[in-house]
C-alpha cells in the first residue's frame, strides 16, 4: 500500500503563475521528500525536509510539513514552461517489511503541465 | 544519472523467458534500489541491497530476485517473465549513513508479450 498520496493528479497553469501540490501519509515518518520526473527520464531530488522542520526552501521551491495532519505542500513559484513534469511525493519511514533498512515509499504523482 | 547505468534501456521479452537487468554504479554508494513504475502506482520497491551479498524484499518482490556480488552492480532477474510484470524498472542508489536522498538510473522499459 502506499504511504503517500498526492492531490492533485493533474495541474494545469499558464507560466508565471503559482503550482502547490499536496501530499498525505499515514504512517510516522523520518522526513519527506519531493522527486521530479520528465516524461522518460529518472526522478530526480527537488527537496527533503525532516520530521521536526515545518518549511523548507530551495530557490523557487516550497515545502511545508504538518506531521500532525500527516500532510505535505510543495510550492512552485513563477512556473516556467520547463517546470513541466511529473511531481512526487516520497516518504521515508520504517516499514514492517524493510528488515534493516528505511525505505523511501512514493505516491502517484501530480502531472504538472505549465503553459507558454 | 548519479554515475548510475541501467542495462538493457529497452526490451521486448516473451512470457515465460527468463530476464535479467543490470544497474551499474560508479561510485562504491552502499544502497542500491529496485523500483518499478505502473500508471497510477507511482514507485513501488521490488528489493534493496544494503552490501555486497546483502539484499531483502521490498513491497512487490514476489517473481523477482536479485544479486549483489559486486558493489557496483545490482542484478534484478525475472526468473519467468510475465505480462503482469511489463513495467519501467528504476535502479537507484543512496550513498550511505548521513543522507537520505536517492539518486536514480534513467530506468529500463520492458515489455512482456
Amino acid at each position: 500500500s502506499q504511504q503517500g498520496e498526492e492531490d492533485p493528479q493533474a495541474l494545469s497553469i499558464q507560466e508565471g503563475e503559482n503550482a502547490t501540490m499536496n501530499c498525505s501519509y499515514k504512517t510516522s515518518i523520518n522526513n519527506l521528500q519531493w522527486y521530479r520526473q520528465n516524461s522518460g527520464r529518472g526522478l530526480v531530488h527537488l527537496i527533503l525536509i525532516r520530521s521536526n522542520e515545518r518549511e523548507k526552501h530551495s530557490g523557487r521551491l516550497r515545502v511545508t510539513l504538518d506531521t500532525s495532519k500527516k500532510s505535505s505542500s510543495l510550492l512552485i513559484t513563477a512556473s516556467r514552461a520547463a517546470d513541466t513534469a511529473s511531481y512526487f511525493c516520497a516518504t521515508d519511514a520504517w516499514l514492517i517489511s524493510s528488515g534493516s533498512a528505511r525505505q523511501l515509499t512514493f505516491g502517484s504523482g501530480t502531472q504538472l503541465t505549465v503553459l507558454p | 544519472d548519479a554515475g548510475i547505468t541501467q542495462s538493457p534501456r529497452h526490451k521486448v521479452t516473451e512470457t515465460g523467458t527468463p530476464v535479467t537487468l543490470r544497474c551499474h554504479q560508479t561510485e562504491n554508494h552502499r544502497y542500491m534500489y529496485w523500483y518499478r513504475q505502473d500508471p497510477g502506482h507511482g514507485l513501488r520497491l521490488i528489493h534493496y541491497s544494503y552490501g555486497v551479498k546483502d539484499t531483502d524484499k521490498g513491497e512487490v518482490s514476489d517473481g523477482y530476485s536479485v544479486s549483489r556480488s559486486k558493489t557496483e552492480d545490482f542484478l534484478l532477474t525475472l526468473e519467468s517473465a510475465t505480462s503482469s510484470q511489463t513495467s519501467v524498472y528504476f535502479c537507484a542508489i543512496k550513498p550511505g549513513q548521513g543522507t537520505d536522498t536517492q539518486y536514480f538510473g534513467p530506468g529500463t522499459r520492458l515489455t512482456v508479450l
